[in-house]
């Protein structure tokens, strides 16, 4: 079984410009979801995509983007980068609609953003 | 809405000694509760999760947490910790989609 793999695992990136993160889900997995975890914080929800499509957003702005592919794999696209992006991105897999709502998530190892 | 608070952002205990790590919830519906570990440079692992079958529940590594209602707790515990304990706890409760996590504890072993 092969679980959530993100790529790259860090960059650095200059204020004001525009970053793409990529993420494969876990075989079986149909939900990707991305988190931002600032240094010392615990992970806060970015949002959700179900079948290519956005189903939950959390307090991020508009800048924050993402795609969702026909095998599940996810882009989290973000405009106009500030200083305060600099965080650890996670994304997250798990099945979709129909399973229990106590199934985990299944996280990668993340990337590293750092902006400068 | 949901939400977890972790008590104490830091907790050092001597390898050998019992782990005990807080966690309250604030659920207007029966929660699903969440205890992931997040060792340096890696994303998060699942210990365990609370299924209502039972409140307590036994996870990966020889850790544990009880569900207690009346008290809205969901605290971790290990009776004998290792060296290699250490790392970054959250308890996380799930949302309408998303999992909400508290601000984590960070632990240490003394040896």
């Amino acid at each position: 079984e092969t679980g959530v793999t993100q790529s790259p695992t860090h960059l650095i990136k200059t204020r004001g410009q525009q970053v793409t993160l990529r993420c494969s889900s876990q075989s079986g997995h149909n939900t990707v979801s991305w988190y931002q975890q600032a240094l010392g914080q615990g992970p806060q929800f970015i949002f959700q995509y179900y079948r290519e499509e956005e189903n939950g957003r959390g307090n991020f702005p508009p800048r924050f983007s993402g795609l969702q592919f026909p095998n599940y794999s996810s882009e989290l696209n973000v405009n106009a980068l500030e200083l305060d992006d600099s965080a650890l991105y996670l994304c997250a897999s798990s099945q979709g609609q129909g399973v229990p709502r106590n199934s985990p998530l299944h996280f990668g190892n993340g990337t590293r953003l750092t902006v400068t | 809405a949901q939400s977890v608070t972790q008590l104490g952002s830091h907790v050092s205990v001597s390898e050998g000694a019992l782990v005990l790590l807080r966690c309250n919830y604030s659920s207007s519906v029966p929660p699903y509760l969440f205890w992931y570990v997040q060792y340096p440079n890696q994303g998060l692992q699942l210990l365990l999760k609370y299924t209502s079958a039972a409140t307590l529940v036994k996870g990966i590594n020889g850790f544990e947490a009880e569900f207690k209602k009346s008290e809205t707790s969901f605290h971790l515990t290990k009776p004998s910790a290792h060296m290699s304990d250490a790392a970054e706890y959250f308890c996380a409760v799930r949302g309408r989609e998303d999992m909400r996590f508290g601000a984590g504890t960070r632990l240490t072993v003394k040896p």
